[in-house]
């Protein structure tokens, strides 16, 4: 298996811009997450899926953020509009179950930068 | 959720033996214990997951004492490899996952 695939790699875009991020996760894992990693914050969770299903969404930051999972080999990260403080490495992450001692495999993130 | 604390940092020399420990005393019955590492531009990495007591595996050790209050990842005769940020985890094998990561201990090995 290939792992959790993010794309793009990095994203430089303007502020005002949308972005989408999007992840291909480990195939027959049931569970998805979004990270967050700054220097100030670290990794923060963003929100996470359960069989497709946004389970908590509580991390998100603000409307401007949003997730959908349409299948279970497929999600995006949308942010509309960007800001520049929306600069960080975005992590997916996905697991085979439900649980919460479930082992997390990880992308190599998306490096977006809004100027 | 139980919360976790560990050191910000830490520097051991190659070869050396390093034992970085992370508090939970909040801890519950439920809760299993897990420790990840992440090196610069890359997403984190399993390393080793515990109950109680010992587990060892090709890469680590984790020493859980009987109160599960804290736990030991031990790493043997690092090598420069090595650096790399250390995060603990709790989870709770009955619930849904939240995993949440803390700041993690910056490991240093110096040559």
């Amino acid at each position: 298996d290939a792992g959790v695939i993010q794309s793009p790699r990095h994203e430089v875009t303007e502020m005002g811009q949308e972005v989408t991020l999007r992840c291909k996760p480990i195939s027959g894992h049931n569970s998805l997450f979004w990270y967050r990693q700054t220097m100030m914050r670290g990794l923060e969770l963003l929100i996470y899926f359960n069989n497709n299903v946004p389970i908590d969404d509580s991390g998100m930051p603000e409307d401007r953020f949003s997730a959908k999972m349409p299948n279970a080999s497929f999600s995006t990260l949308k942010i509309q509009p960007s800001e520049p403080r929306d600069s960080a490495v975005y992590f997916c992450a996905s697991s085979p179950g439900t649980r919460g001692n479930e082992k997390l495999f990880f992308g190599s993130g998306t490096q977006l930068s809004v100027l | 959720l139980a919360k976790t604390t560990q050191p910000i940092s830490m520097d051991s020399y190659e070869g050396q033996e390093v034992n970085i420990t992370c508090s939970h005393n909040n801890i519950a019955t439920n809760d299993y214990i897990t420790w990840y590492q992440q090196f610069p531009s890359q997403g984190p990495r399993f390393i080793i997951q515990g109950y109680k007591t010992k587990v060892t595996n090709e890469v680590a050790s984790l020493f859980i004492p009987a109160d599960r209050k804290s736990s030991t990842l031990s790493l043997p005769r690092v090598s420069l490899s090595d650096t790399a940020v250390y995060y603990c985890l709790v989870g709770d094998i009955a619930g849904y996952q939240k995993v949440t990561f803390g700041t993690g201990t910056k490991l240093q090995v110096i040559p």
